[in-house]
């Protein structure tokens, strides 16, 4: 089954402890990107990678990471994380950034005490 | 820089038509579409049209696109209890991103 899978689902952590959401698709998609969901927000992209070893900020990417080593795999990196990043987090992906719609994993819904 | 615009809220009656607005800025917009949010899961594309079509009707689910005004509609006829959920609108230019309105959330009173 075509997917974009995300893991943790639910993650609690503390300020300062450094954490990775992982994603995964298995479509051999080129383009992958995280967004965060806020109330009244909508969805904000953090970072986007048009390719392996290809990454580029979004419009949120402040306290961020990325790493794109293999095509299926895109890693969100909190370094030193804050509560202003307790959020619901989306991985996507899609064929290209032609216009093809973009496929989300589940979401990762995080909280920074 | 690029904006869509959403209403917040949006309730109708079981079996009536639902209609759910959105307007952009971006006046290079290719791709305009319709993404459905169900509570804990992720988006997914309900439907999208092309800046130069007029309207594409798919099922129950008819959308409008008045290129001139920017202005994206969907209407869902026959509205059911399952059609519940955020419906969010987004646009793209076909080159680097697409951004997403705030989302509608759509409530069906019985």
């Amino acid at each position: 089954e075509a997917q974009v899978t995300q893991n943790p689902r639910y993650l609690i952590t503390v300020t300062g402890k450094k954490l990775t959401v992982t994603c995964s698709q298995n479509m051999n998609h080129e383009y992958m990107s995280w967004y965060r969901q806020d109330p009244g927000l909508g969805l904000r992209q953090i970072y986007y990678s048009m390719n392996v070893e290809v990454t580029d900020k979004g419009d949120v990417p402040e306290g961020y990471k990325v790493s794109r080593k293999e095509k299926r795999n895109f890693p969100l990196i909190l370094e030193s994380p804050s509560p202003n990043q307790t959020s619901l987090y989306f991985c996507a992906s899609t064929r290209s950034q032609g216009g093809s719609p973009l496929h989300f994993g589940n979401g990762t819904r995080l909280t920074v005490t | 820089g690029e904006d869509v615009e959403q209403s917040l809220f949006l309730s109708v009656r079981e079996g009536d038509s639902s209609v759910i607005n959105c307007t952009y800025t971006d006046s290079s917009s290719t791709y305009l579409y319709w993404y459905k949010q169900e509570p804990g899961a992720g988006l997914q594309l309900l439907t999208y049209i092309f800046s130069n079509m007029d309207m594409k009707q798919d099922q129950r689910l008819t959308v409008l696109l008045n290129k001139k005004d920017k202005h994206l509609s969907l209407r869902i006829a026959d509205t059911q209890t399952g059609d519940s959920a955020i419906y969010f609108c987004a646009e793209s230019d076909g080159a680097s991103k697409i951004i997403f309105g705030s989302g509608t959330r759509l409530s069906i009173r019985p």
